[in-house]
């Protein structure tokens, strides 16, 4: 069964370092989104990526965030200058037109 | 502004009960309506989903009812078992493909 992969899994960083975290999306899909979790919290919506490039995004995307999708399969967000309150579960989902997501098993960031 | 209210925060079910969660929404721009279900430290994966045009869809032990002209929801799962205990969150999505999610249910099935 097709799913969507993410690294990496764990990504311990210092305040104030720049991170990557990485998604292959499903093949055929379409529609990529990434979404965080603090821990025990709801799931945020933070960036929808269509036809290469940003459809929606949230509030908490601000300028500190970017994504894309550097060579037509990876598809990543990159948090330039990382804060404590960054600290989540970031997960990559993706769609077809029409469907569903299908989540990543996500990537646990910590800040110290 | 919530956009998708979830009920409630945590239920405790016996073994062979049916869990019912709720959820309601104010946006009729929605056109979707997925359920996920979380595992601690998984990631949120898709469990039915239904369409506003549906009143009922089920699949397995999981049925989604919906109430189109009252902006509700509810899942239902059938002959609950002690694996089915996870975090529930109703969703929907704009049209704009975004997915909202509510704010999830602590389900915990008592075998």
């Amino acid at each position: 069964e097709p799913e969507v992969t993410q690294t990496p899994s764990h990504q311990v960083t210092q305040m104030g370092q720049e991170v990557i975290l990485r998604c292959v999306p499903i093949s055929n899909h379409l529609y990529f989104y990434w979404y965080r979790q603090i821990l025990g919290q709801k799931v945020e919506f933070l960036v929808s990526f269509y036809n290469n490039e940003i459809s929606e995004k949230s509030e908490i995307f601000d300028d500190q965030f970017s994504v894309e999708r550097p060579d037509g399969s990876n598809f990543t967000l990159k948090i330039r200058s990382t804060k404590l309150e960054d600290s989540a579960m970031y997960f990559c989902a993706t769609s077809l037109l029409g469907t569903g997501a299908f989540f990543g098993q996500g990537t646990r960031l910590t800040v110290v | 502004q919530q956009q998708v209210k979830q009920s409630p925060q945590s239920l405790i079910v016996q073994k062979g009960g049916i869990p019912i969660i709720n959820c309601a929404y104010e946006n009729t721009a929605f056109d979707y309506f997925p359920w996920y279900q979380q595992f601690p430290g998984k990631g949120p994966a898709l469990l039915i989903a239904i369409r506003p045009d549906v009143s009922e869809k089920k699949e397995g032990r999981f049925t989604i009812s919906f109430n189109k002209s009252a902006k509700q929801f509810s899942l239902h799962i059938m002959d609950s078992q002690p694996g089915d205990s996870a975090t529930y969150f109703c969703a929907a999505r704009d049209r704009d493909d975004k997915i909202i999610f509510g704010k999830g249910t602590r389900l915990h099935i008592l075998p």
